[in-house]
């Protein structure tokens, strides 16, 4: 199975700043399937990048993914009061995974 | 509006099974792959199966292989996850999740609760 690893654990920020969340995969994901997922607190997650780079219907343009191989990034450009949440990423070839989580707080 | 509503969650003591069942509306069921994702009380997000829309490819994670089983009934747009041999480890929320990457198109239900306890 490929295992997801997010770094940071916990990523204390404040609103306007620049947020960059990164995962590394313990081997290559295929044909860049991966995806990142925002999840609050009694809320499903909700899909905002797939594809590695291509953001979900809907999801605001300050949302970016890039990446491919085994390292991927989700940035932020500038943090509204809305994106702090728990961020997942998620590859979705074969025997899907997820990776554990970063959590985005307020500074 | 698209809606995918779970059912079938609740209390069951450990070893007894569990019917997990979810309806689909609002969208072509029979065009997208469906999955089941759970989520332990304040812990991450883990897969736990998938099938293809057409029924012909299912997979499941190692941690409940043998013991779930996933299937689905295009007619009636639902989809089911029959769970046996429960275990402690089995308490979490699981979340219907339909699926077509290709198209970005990925649907969450709101989630049904299994607690597997004595």
């Amino acid at each position: 199975d490929i295992v997801l690893t997010q770094s940071p654990g916990t990523l204390s920020l404040s609103p306007g700043e620049r947020a960059t969340l990164s995962c590394r995969a313990n081997q290559s994901v295929s044909s860049t399937y991966l995806a990142w997922f925002q999840q609050k607190p009694g809320q499903a997650p909700r899909l905002l990048i797939y594809d590695a780079s291509i953001r979900a219907t809907g999801i605001p343009d300050r949302f970016g993914g890039s990446g491919s191989g085994t390292d991927f990034t989700l940035t932020i450009s500038r943090l509204e009061p809305e994106d702090f949440a728990v961020y997942y990423c998620h590859q979705y070839g074969s025997s899907p995974t997820f990776g554990q989580g970063t959590r985005l707080e307020i500074k | 509006d698209v809606q995918l509503v779970e059912s079938g969650g609740g209390l069951v003591k450990p070893g007894r099974s569990l019917r997990l069942s979810c309806a689909a509306s609002g969208f072509t069921f029979s065009t997208h792959a469906m999955n089941w994702v759970r989520q332990a009380p304040g812990r991450g997000l883990e897969w736990v199966s998938s099938i293809s829309d057409d029924s012909d490819y299912i997979y499941h994670a190692e941690s409940v292989k043998g013991r779930f089983t996933i299937s689905r009934d295009n007619a009636k747009n639902s989809l089911y996850l029959q769970m046996n041999s429960l275990r402690a480890e089995d308490t979490a929320v699981y979340y219907c999740v339909a699926s077509r990457w290709y198209f970005g198109s990925v649907y969450w239900g709101q989630g049904t609760l299994v607690t597997v306890s004595s």
